[in-house]
Order: C-alpha cells, then structure tokens, then sequence
C-alpha cells in the first residue's frame, strides 16, 4: 500500500531563516506531488504541484520554492522566511487524471 | 476561475443528531471527492464519486455526486464526538493530467456529547 511522510512535524523557524520541509512517498511510481498550506480554520491553499521529477509548477507567486529531486521526494523551501510564511504546510500525492489527492500529517510552522 | 461554494460554514450538534453539508458551483466536474481533517492533521478521504447521480456510503456517511455534476452533498447520520472536524469537498473536471483539485472553504463540525 501507498504512504506518505513529511517532516518535521513542528518547526520554529526565526524569521530571515532559511526553510526545508521534506516529503516522500512510497508503494507507487510517479505521482502527482503537491504542496499546500493552509491558515489556521482556513482552506487548503495549493502552493506547487508536480507531475514528474524536475518539473515544478508554481500557483502563487510567494517566498517559497519547491524541487523534486527523485521521483517520490518533494522539497519545499525558502532563502528567508517571512513571518507571513507561518502555517500548516501539506504534502499530497495523487496517480492520474481525477483520482482523489492523499494528504499527509503536516508541518506546522511558525516563525517568530 | 472554477469555485466550490461548501455549506455550512460551520455546525455545533447535539450527539445523535443526523447532519447534511453541501457543495455546489457553476461549472460541472467529473469527480466529487469528501474529506475529513482532525485537529493537526492532514485531510484524510472519506467517499470518492466517479458518476453522476451516484450515492455512495461509508458506514454512516453517505455522499451523492449531482446529477447536474455541478454539487454534491455529504450526510452523517447519528453523530458521535468523534465526527469532530472539518471537513471538505473537492473536485476534479478531470480533463488535465495535473490531478490538481478545486477546495471547498470546509464545514467546521462540532458535536455536543
């Protein structure tokens, strides 16, 4: 069966600190990768996705970028974070066109 | 752009009652998808609905996908304090190998034992 792992779960990060949060998935080949955060008792705000290793699409413009370096691993990161960057941070994997996204558990980040 | 309108926004029930949220837009997907995010925690997927006019049920949720293939409705019957949440809709008009997905804002459920 498919899992996914991000970490850390928890990260305080001051602010002007660079930033990266790791995700993999396991027991599939070549999934959608997507990165989202989400405010606190907000909605799910896409940041990237991903189709395949190297390729990167951004959704909004922002402090923050993403990589795939290997085909089940996606990085987000950041030069400097804003205190703005605080939130819930998402990782999902998904395998072809309509298929439901699996979430993993999160990172919650907060800058200080 | 494509919109997904989630109502309630949020919920405050007594244990046992039955609860009914609902998705609705003004363009038309190919697939509805409901899930629920406990506290710290990622979503997690509860129905998936491939078809117009599909009913589908998970023990005491049962979610249909409109037969217009512009909303979709979730209900849970006999609440219990662990339906605590949020939950969400998502669609997808599945023309795009991206797999990316259209949110609803969530309807936040609290249960009174």
């Amino acid at each position: 069966s498919q899992t996914i792992h991000q970490w850390p779960a928890t990260l305080v990060q001051p602010v002007g600190s660079p930033l990266s949060l790791e995700c993999t998935v396991e027991g599939t080949s070549n999934p959608n990768l997507y990165w989202y955060r989400q405010a606190a008792g907000r909605g799910l705000q896409l940041l990237f996705y991903s189709v395949g290793i190297g390729q990167i699409s951004s959704e909004v413009p922002q402090n923050l970028s993403a990589s795939r370096p290997q085909d089940r691993q996606f990085i987000l990161s950041s030069k400097k974070l804003l205190l703005s960057d605080s939130g819930f941070y998402l990782c999902a994997w998904s395998m072809g066109v309509g298929g439901p996204q699996h979430f993993g558990d999160g990172t919650r980040l907060s800058i200080l | 752009g494509q919109q997904l309108n989630q109502s309630p926004q949020s919920m405050f029930i007594q244990e046992g009652e039955d609860v009914s949220m609902n998705c609705t837009s003004s363009s038309i997907f190919n697939t509805w998808l409901w899930y629920k995010q406990d506290p710290g925690e990622g979503p997690v997927l509860l129905i998936a609905l491939y078809k117009a006019g599909e009913l589908t049920s998970n023990g005491r949720l049962t979610a249909q996908f409109g037969i217009t293939r512009k909303d979709s409705f979730l209900n849970i019957s006999a609440s219990i304090p662990s339906d605590v949440g949020i939950y969400f809709c998502a669609a997808s008009p599945g023309s795009s190998n991206t797999g990316k997905l259209i949110f609803g804002q969530g309807t936040t459920l609290q249960v009174k034992p």
